[in-house]
């Protein structure tokens, strides 16, 4: 089936810190990869996604790319904010094998200090 | 525009009682998502609406769960009865329409706590 592995976290940054949250995942399809973010308080938003091989989503200073060879879509920042500070999961959609369904990574605790 | 409404943000109830949540997609949003999120995992779909018809209902516990979509707006998840393990986030997403290229946006979710 399909899943998704994200770093362990928490994760404490400074300021102005480079941020990288790695996320690899498995699907026998040909899945849509997702960044979400969850502020505290608030519900999940899309960060960014890619849709297709080496692909390359982008929003708010945040990219990742779609490496299909390593399986991987990893989440950086090159300077991190105090408002970054949230919960991001990484996601995918294999529309062949589960449709429209989200399949979701544990989710990485960043916590960014002035 | 509003976004995804739910209710109750908050819910305590003692195990084997039943317990009931509302949701209420952004207008004109043909799909309709219920996720459950346990405190430390990411959410995990539990049914999928396409108008008022199921899509995908695979992972929802149907011994205890049942969610029902009238009229293909608004929609209700039930538990009956809940179990200590029940105790979650449970979020509600919509979409305009069925595929990953369609953006899901999600509510702010009712937290579940069973005791």
């Amino acid at each position: 089936g399909n899943s998704v592995t994200q770093m362990e976290g928490p994760v404490t940054l400074s300021e102005e810190a480079f941020l990288t949250i790695n996320c690899t995942y498995t699907a026998t399809g040909y899945p849509s990869l997702f960044w979400y973010v969850q502020y505290p308080g608030e519900g999940l938003q899309l960060l960014l996604k890619a849709t297709k091989a080496d692909d390359k989503g982008s929003n708010k200073g945040f990219e990742a790319t779609y490496r299909k060879e390593t399986t991987s879509f990893h989440l950086e920042k090159g300077s991190v904010q105090v408002s970054d500070s949230a919960v991001y999961f990484c996601a995918l959609s294999d529309r062949q094998t589960s449709g429209s369904r989200l399949t979701f990574g544990e989710g990485t605790q960043l916590t960014v200090n002035p | 525009e509003a976004g995804v409404a739910q209710s109750p943000r908050y819910k305590i109830i003692e195990k084997r009682q039943s317990v009931a949540f509302w949701c209420n997609p952004i207008s004109g949003h043909a799909t309709l998502y219920w996720y459950q999120q346990i405190l430390g995992q990411g959410p995990k779909l539990l049914i999928q609406f396409q108008n008022n018809g199921v899509v995908d209902d695979s992972q929802l516990p149907k011994d205890r769960f049942s969610a029902e979509r009238l009229k293909g707006v608004d929609s209700t998840l039930k538990i009956q009865p809940a179990k200590l393990e029940d105790s979650a986030v449970y979020l509600c997403a919509s979409s305009l329409d069925v595929g990953p290229y369609n953006e899901q946006f999600f509510g702010p979710g009712t937290r579940l706590t069973v005791l």
